[in-house]
């Protein structure tokens, strides 16, 4: 596997179900990103781990929990969701994250439906 | 925070003509723009960074432009192709996020 891969491609969960997003990255990189993109909206950052400390929560509901046990996986634990929550979770690396920036590098995201 | 503006409409052209792209933000100057494209229902994939001390940078078919003044930066693509239609995306740095615009797509018809 290269790249960033990311399981599973598509979820479906009812409002009451608790699963988990996995990503991993095998590139080597410090820094992992979980994104949110809406139909029609921009994509939105939701947390930034960077050395495995998490440095960023872009002031996202308790409801997404993320986890990340070491630089090259990446999970978002998602529990009692609502329909709006529907959309394509996308992960990302990039090789550090601050002061210098990289560029980033997704994986090919997982389509949610919440019923 | 930074407000990104893209050009919502897609944007229709002609294979082998230059496609010029529009990003455009409000407030401070970020020292970091990229440009990245989206393919439907997959993840964006970076093209070009380009630094606020740089007014323009190449790779092959593709120039990005970065004017500090006007708040704004153009991308780009000369001798377009059918395989150039996409959605593009700029993203500008904020702290250690980056911020993406809504993203422009393009067609390239035959």
């Amino acid at each position: 596997e290269t790249g960033v891969t990311q399981t599973p491609r598509h979820l479906v969960m009812g409002m009451t179900n608790k699963k988990s997003l996995k990503c991993e990255q095998h590139l080597g990189h410090n820094a992992m990103y979980w994104y949110k993109q809406s139909a029609k909206k921009p994509l939105e950052l939701m947390f930034v781990y960077n050395f495995k400390e998490q440095t960023e929560n872009n002031s996202v509901p308790s409801r997404f929990s993320p986890e990340c046990p070491n630089s090259s996986h990446l999970f978002l634990h998602l529990h009692t969701l609502q329909p709006e929550d529907s959309a394509l979770y996308l992960c990302a690396s990039s090789q550090d994250n601050y002061p210098r920036f990289y560029e980033q590098y997704f994986g090919p995201g997982t389509r949610l439906t919440v019923t | 925070s930074q407000k990104i503006e893209q050009n919502s409409e897609a944007l229709n052209i002609q294979e082998g003509k230059t496609a010029t792209l529009t990003c455009n933000y409000t407030n401070y100057s970020p020292a970091y723009l990229q440009w990245y494209r989206q393919d439907p229902g997959r993840g964006p994939v970076f093209l070009l960074l380009i630094r606020e001390n740089e007014k323009e940078k190449r790779k092959e078919r593709l120039k990005v432009t970065f004017d500090t003044t006007l708040k704004q930066s153009l991308f780009h693509i000369t001798a377009s192709q059918p395989a150039d239609s996409a959605t593009y995306l700029c993203a500008l740095q904020e702290g250690n996020m980056l911020t993406f615009g809504g993203g422009t797509r393009l067609m390239v018809k035959p």
